[in-house]
């Protein structure tokens, strides 16, 4: 059964820190890694990443992939405080099918 | 910009009823899904349609059943509701396309309250 594990659960960081959210994969077929932020409604993509080693950027948030030891992680830098929402991780493998991680809850106080 | 739509934001049902949840999406996407989400649980697949009339089983379809009669929109069924489906149920959407079909775009979701 595939599977994909998060963490931490939660965390609260103050505005200005750095934050490093962690994914771990196993997915017959595995075809791409995927992470969504959600806030109060419905998760909104931010990356795909299907090569190991090649980081994505995008603003502050950041992206890598190590397929080898089936991880991967999200760096936010400078947090502020839109960014608190729930950051989803998913594995793709074999058709059509998308295993989400449970999230991580990250708070942002001023 | 990609627009996912469904019916409700919120509903309230009585334990037997049949429910339907609705979504629609605008951007000519081949594949359709259904999810419900859940503290603790995470997003688990219901079903999924990658064409019209086209449907197959996710991880956790028992209870219920799926709609596709027309590319945009892709129906969820509860046949009788039960308290246990009290959920937040998400629809999404994909294209077939090469490099960009894993890529889903997302509903707003449905409350599903069963009583």
């Amino acid at each position: 059964e595939d599977k994909v594990v998060q963490s931490p659960l939660s965390l609260v960081v103050h505005e200005g820190d750095t934050v490093t959210l962690n994914c771990s994969y196993e997915v017959t077929n595995f075809r791409s890694l995927l992470w969504y932020k959600q806030e109060k409604k419905a998760p909104t993509f931010l990356f795909m990443l299907t090569s190991s080693g090649i980081e994505k950027k995008s603003g502050r948030l950041s992206s890598i992939l190590d397929k080898k030891e089936l991880f991967s992680i999200l760096n936010i830098t400078a947090t502020q405080t839109g960014d608190s929402a729930v950051y989803l991780c998913a594995g793709s493998g074999g058709y059509q099918k998308v295993t989400f991680g449970t999230g991580t809850k990250l708070q942002v106080i001023p | 910009d990609v627009k996912v739509t469904q019916s409700s934001r919120y509903l309230v049902k009585r334990t037997g009823e049949k429910v339907f949840l609705e979504c629609v999406q605008d951007m000519d996407h081949e594949n359709m899904f259904w999810y419900r989400q859940d503290p603790g649980l995470g997003l688990r697949l219901i079903y999924f349609s990658y064409d019209v009339k086209m449907k197959e089983k996710g991880d956790i379809p028992e209870g219920y059943s799926v709609s596709r009669e027309k590319k945009e929109r892709f129906s969820l069924i509860l046949e009788s509701a039960s308290t246990n489906q009290t959920s937040m149920y998400l629809c999404a959407s994909s294209p077939r396309l090469a490099g960009a079909k894993d890529t889903q775009y997302f509903g707003p979701g449905t409350r599903l309250t069963v009583l």
